[in-house]
């Protein structure tokens, strides 16, 4: 166990709808990551929140969002869906801003699996 | 943009043997970290490797990192079915990036 939650587990909605899913990080880690996985792109990292302030942009689409609030849990905000955004979102956390400092590890939850029918 | 490229992409090994994964990255490397996922679960951390030449182990997996030739390899030793899985490695794509890119994945399968 990471120590890092998601909610959902799983979710499975249609075409055009809009999902939020939801991420509490580890006791005392400020920085949030959140990760998209797919068979086709694999792993790409999407977000970084960090004490509440977007500090990192990946590859997210602008249908996508995303917030960390003020006790560091952080949603992601998926809107117009389309059958291509299925996929696994991950949510990770550390300690730190960066990757430097001890390991830099990133603790990742189990995930939120997105189905788009 | 940094990209990680695993080889094999994936595995099928007999219990006891003895495996590599490789992965080569098309920049230079500022770290080279290596998770193992299980299928549909969350990644979790095996090692991280900063300097060239560096090699760590933990248990019976070993990871050293090539700087020069910008890649990194693990290899298990007396491979178990417990080490079954996805692995992965990733990498910052820059010195100052504060998020990981990571290769396609390797699927590990051992056999019993």
């Amino acid at each position: 166990d990471s120590g890092v939650t998601q909610t959902p587990k799983h979710l499975i909605t249609a075409t055009g709808q809009r999902v939020t899913l939801r991420c509490s990080p580890r006791s005392g880690d400020l920085s949030v990551y959140w990760y998209q996985q797919s068979l086709d792109q694999g792993l790409q990292f999407l977000i970084q929140y960090y004490n509440g302030e977007e500090r990192a942009k990946g590859n997210i689409l602008e249908r996508f969002s995303a917030q960390q609030f003020p006790d560091l849990h952080s949603e992601l905000n998926l809107s117009s869906l389309e059958l291509g955004d299925s996929a696994l979102y991950f949510c990770a956390s550390s300690p730190l801003r960066g990757l430097a400092g001890n390991t830099g590890e990133l603790f990742f939850g189990e995930g939120s699996r997105l189905t788009v029918l | 943009s940094q990209e990680l490229e695993q080889s094999p992409q994936s595995l099928i090994v007999q219990e006891g043997k003895n495996l590599t994964i490789n992965c080569t990255s098309s920049k230079t490397l500022y770290g080279l970290y290596w998770y193992k996922q299980k299928y549909g679960e969350g990644l979790i951390f095996l090692m991280m490797l900063q300097k060239g030449g560096e090699e760590k182990s933990h248990e019976k997996i070993t990871a050293k990192l090539d700087e020069k030739k910008q890649q990194s390899s693990l290899h298990i030793t007396a491979s178990q079915p417990s080490h079954a899985g996805i692995y992965l490695c990733g990498a910052p794509p820059s010195g100052s990036a504060r998020q990981l890119t990571f290769g396609s994945g390797t699927q590990l399968t051992v056999l019993p």
